[in-house]
């Protein structure tokens, strides 16, 4: 059974710093495209970014380019999202997605599984 | 800057009855969209990619159409499990793109 499971959500200050970790089972993590997706409360998805499957090639959100970093460990089948300089409107549920097809958009074929997200609060 | 533009943003629908959702692109997709199921609390569902292909395990009672910047998803025949959030998302320009969802109410 494919499962992804995200940690690492919480209170944060703004200006604070909070790594999110998506540990993944059930399938091939080094065979797949992977991705961050966010929801704040009471707004639609909002795409993050996403990493090709040996971490070489990392796409984002050109708002979130700078503060929010995406990088893998292929040995631990885990996927990260390093997010800096957190702001009121970083709060949201984070999800993490595969890939299916490929993360390039000429052969993406939709994110197929996802974790059931976690929430990050920036608050003081 | 690409904009998904959905509508409407609330559809309320009877049950056995026939949903229609839009999303409009600012630009040509070509036919790089994909459609997402989303209920509170838990993860997102992907229904179609390709505009037009179902994914798998999903019911043909959803079905995608539409190219350039112009697209559908038709829900026939309403079942309770089917009331939710409805997001497109394109997928021909970096970055990606959700539209800003249409949420499929009972009537």
């Amino acid at each position: 059974e494919v499962q992804l499971v995200e940690s690492g959500g919480g209170l944060v200050q703004p200006g604070g710093s909070l790594r999110l970790s998506c540990a993944t089972s059930g399938f091939t993590f080094t065979s797949y495209w992977m991705s961050w997706v966010r929801q704040a409360p009471g707004k639609g998805l909002e795409w993050v970014g996403n990493i090709e499957e040996d971490g070489s090639v990392k796409n984002y959100e050109d708002s979130l380019r700078g503060r929010f970093t995406i990088f893998r460990d292929n040995a631990k089948n885990t996927l990260y999202l390093q997010m800096n300089n957190l702001g009121a409107k970083d709060t949201a549920v984070y999800y993490c997605a595969r890939d299916l097809g490929g993360g390039y958009n000429w052969n993406y074929q939709g994110s197929d599984c996802w974790g059931q997200g976690t929430l990050v609060t920036v608050s003081s | 800057e690409m904009m998904m533009t959905q509508s409407p943003a609330t559809l309320s629908v009877s049950p056995g009855e026939i949903a229609t959702l839009s999303c409009r692109a600012s630009q040509s997709l070509s036919n790089n969209v994909a459609w997402y199921q989303h209920k509170p609390g838990q993860a997102p569902r992907l229904l179609i990619y390709g505009a037009s292909t179902r994914a798998t395990g999903i019911p043909d009672r959803f079905s995608g159409s539409g190219s350039g910047t112009e697209f559908t998803l038709t829900i026939s025949s309403l079942q309770s499990e089917d009331f939710a959030v409805y997001y497109c998302q394109q997928y021909n320009k970096w970055p990606r793109a959700f539209g800003q969802g249409t949420k499929v109410e009972i009537k």
